[in-house]
């Protein structure tokens, strides 16, 4: 395992239509995290799993998204009916809970959506 | 409200060394972290302070003054290859749940 990987790199789709996207956290790790970036900006929190727990929801993420970790491993985001603004980048990260720094996260390569 | 600012570029040569600054404004803080980002890659994490002090890695040096609410990041004997956006960021919330508030990003361009 040599990190975090998410699943599309990149995802074009039209308004209205639903998307999911994948990642898996490093074996590890318990803790999972969902962030979104658009250009030129610092990633956004969007949501935080501890195990199978999702223990906090940002207040940017609406009603058409919802996430999930079945068993504590992977996670799915899924945007449902989705709008252009919903374009941007979508960043995993996973964390260990006795990480050796409160704070370091281990990043994916993130999904990339294009909403036209 | 919870924010970070810091500068949007930075230039600086090749061997030179650049100071970054991240001045912040949040509630139920803790920690101030400073991750790297290439155009097109993932945030790795450089450092991390949680205690007023200087953190030493490598050529990268972090300071944190929460009495200032400001910290920075040091980077010495700059290279092509650190040219990146590099993000200041606020751990953030009670339990130690490891979310981050981050800032906009500096763009630093190292020119030979």
């Amino acid at each position: 395992d040599t990190g975090v990987s998410q699943d599309p790199r990149h995802k074009i789709t039209k308004r209205g239509q639903n998307v999911t996207f994948r990642c898996d956290p490093i074996s590890e790790h318990n803790r999972l995290y969902w962030y979104r970036q658009t250009l030129g900006q610092g990633p956004e929190f969007l949501t935080y799993f501890q195990n199978e727990a999702q223990l906090e929801k940002s207040r940017l993420l609406s009603d058409r998204f919802s996430a999930e970790r079945p068993k504590g491993s992977f996670s799915t985001l899924e945007i449902q009916r989705t709008e252009q603004g919903d374009s941007a980048m979508y960043l995993c990260a996973s964390s260990p809970r006795q990480g050796r720094v409160r704070t370091e996260a281990f990043f994916g390569q993130g999904t990339r959506l294009t909403v036209v | 409200g919870q924010s970070l600012e810091q500068p949007s570029e930075v230039t600086a040569v090749e061997g030179a060394i650049v100071q970054i600054n991240c001045t912040y404004q949040t509630s139920g803080f803790y920690g101030l972290s400073w991750y790297q980002q290439h155009d097109g890659g993932a945030p790795t994490f450089l450092s991390y302070n949680g205690l007023d002090g200087l953190e030493e890695t490598g050529r990268f040096s972090s300071f944190l003054s929460r009495s200032d609410s400001y910290g920075y990041l040091l980077l010495q004997e700059l290279q092509m290859k650190d040219s990146a956006s590099y993000f200041c960021a606020g751990g953030h919330g009670s339990g130690n749940t490891g979310k981050l508030i981050f800032g906009q990003g500096t763009t630093l361009q190292v020119k030979p």
